[in-house]
């Protein structure tokens, strides 16, 4: 079964640093892309980063460049997301997402996701 | 405020046939490839329809997408309660460099 488990999530004050994790199973995890997306309370999907098979290109949304950074460890089939500086605007459920290529190109898709982790900054 | 623009909510009666749209820019939906997404509150999204108008395996064919020049659609035909859920089309973005969503069709069953 393809399957995504994030984990990492949690309370943490405004400033402060959290790791999330996401570990893959059911599939060839070195062959694809991988994205973090994330929900706000109330609202829409927002697409956060993404990382290409050999993690040699990563690509953020304007909203967290600079702050957040995505890495993957494909011998442990696992996905991460180091989040830096956090915000109140930052408190989301976070999902680990598929890519349905291995390199990001405009027509890549998410074609599996994770039940998401939920993060709360909040002093 | 997303740049890509949905209603904020459409409805039908079992059995009908129901419309939404996906309105963008020629930075994104005019160059490239509409996916939808099916979202119900507290369950991982679900890719529903990827390259503006093909279903992956196991989506119903009542599911169809179609784009024409800067704008996208996304039909449900034969409405079930079963769909009822949020829908979002997301496409690439050649200004700001990464992918985007719209802010999501909340479809609802009468």
């Amino acid at each position: 079964e393809v399957q995504l488990v994030e984990s990492g999530g949690g309370l943490v004050e405004p400033g402060r640093s959290l790791r999330l994790s996401c570990a893959a199973s059911g599939f060839t995890f070195e062959d694809y892309t991988m994205h973090w997306v994330r929900q706000a309370p109330g609202k829409g999907l927002e697409w956060v980063a993404g990382i290409n098979w050999k993690s040699g290109t990563h690509v953020y949304a304007g909203s967290v460049k600079g702050r957040f950074t995505i890495s993957r460890d494909n011998a442990k089939n696992s996905l991460f997301l180091q989040m830096d500086s956090l915000r109140i605007e930052d408190t989301a459920l976070y999902y680990c997402a598929k890519g349905t290529q291995s390199l990001l190109y405009s027509t890549d898709a998410f074609d599996v996701w994770g039940q998401g982790t939920m993060v709360t900054v909040s002093s | 405020q997303s740049v890509l623009s949905q209603p904020p909510s459409a409805s039908g009666t079992p059995g009908q046939r129901v419309t939404f749209s996906c309105s963008g820019s020629s930075s994104n939906i005019g160059l490239y490839p509409v996916h939808w997404y099916q979202h119900l509150p507290g369950t991982a999204p679900k890719l529903l329809i990827y390259t503006s108008d093909q279903r992956p395996s196991g989506v119903p064919d009542r599911f169809s997408g179609s784009k024409s020049g800067t704008s996208a659609s996304l039909a449900i035909s034969g409405l079930q309660s079963e769909d009822e859920a949020d829908y979002y089309c997301a496409v690439w973005d050649d200004t700001l460099n990464g992918w985007v969503f719209g802010g999501g069709t909340k479809v609802t069953v009468l």
